[in-house]
């Protein structure tokens, strides 16, 4: 079945604790993203990545650090997690970065920081 | 950058009734338009979209128009059902920025 899965769906932690979020596809997807949802702004993207081994920021980078090794994976870290981020995350995959493709949404990883 | 604008944030309509949400968006050059459905504890579906060249486009009882001139496109569901209760985001995207820019989401509720 074709899918973008994250892990862990829940996570509570505390400040300062390095945390990674997994995220990986199995469609051969060369566009890779990251999104954070918060109540009344809707879904912000934090970085993406049109490639292997090439990563940009998105609107909300400031405390997010992503890595893209493979094609299939593109993990999430946050070095020092604070409770501002505290959000619901999504990871998404399209064929290409390019208007027009559909971005495939994973299920969403809950992250509380404490 | 890009700004969207969702309205309303929640909706509530009878089953077998009509439902409109309006989105906005700031940058004239945005050429791709989709709306996504969420239900609960998923990630975002696409549900239909619509490019810049093209004013309506309709799919079963879904469709989206829009409005290039003021800025504005929108999503039209005829003949609600429960099962289309869910939030529904818009978003807007350019070519050069590659980057969805996301609508507050409106929640849809449809009463049996």
């Amino acid at each position: 079945e074709a899918q973008v899965t994250q892990n862990p769906r829940y996570l509570i932690t505390v400040t300062g604790k390095k945390l990674t979020v997994t995220c990986s596809q199995n469609m051969n997807h060369e566009y890779m993203s990251w999104y954070r949802q918060d109540p009344g702004l809707g879904l912000r993207q934090i970085y993406y990545s049109m490639n292997v081994e090439v990563t940009d920021k998105g609107d909300v980078p400031e405390g997010y650090k992503v890595s893209r090794k493979e094609k299939r994976n593109f993990p999430l870290i946050l070095e020092s997690p604070s409770p501002n981020q505290t959000s619901l995350y999504f990871c998404a995959s399209s064929p290409t970065g390019g208007r027009g493709n559909e971005q495939f949404f994973g299920p969403g990883t809950r992250l509380t920081v404490l | 950058g890009e700004n969207v604008e969702q309205h309303p944030s929640t909706l509530s309509v009878q089953e077998g009734d009509s439902a409109v949400i309006k989105c906005t968006y700031s940058d004239s050059a945005s050429n791709y338009f989709p709306w996504y459905k969420q239900e609960l504890g998923k990630g975002p579906q696409l549900i239909i979209d619509i490019r810049s060249n093209v004013g309506e486009k309709k799919d079963q009882r879904i469709a989206v128009t829009l409005n290039k001139t003021a800025k504005h496109f929108s999503l039209h569901i005829t003949e609600t059902q429960p099962e289309d209760s869910a939030v529904y985001f818009c978003a807007a995207r350019n070519t050069g920025r590659r980057a969805l820019t996301f609508g507050s989401g409106t929640r849809l509720q449809v009463q049996p």
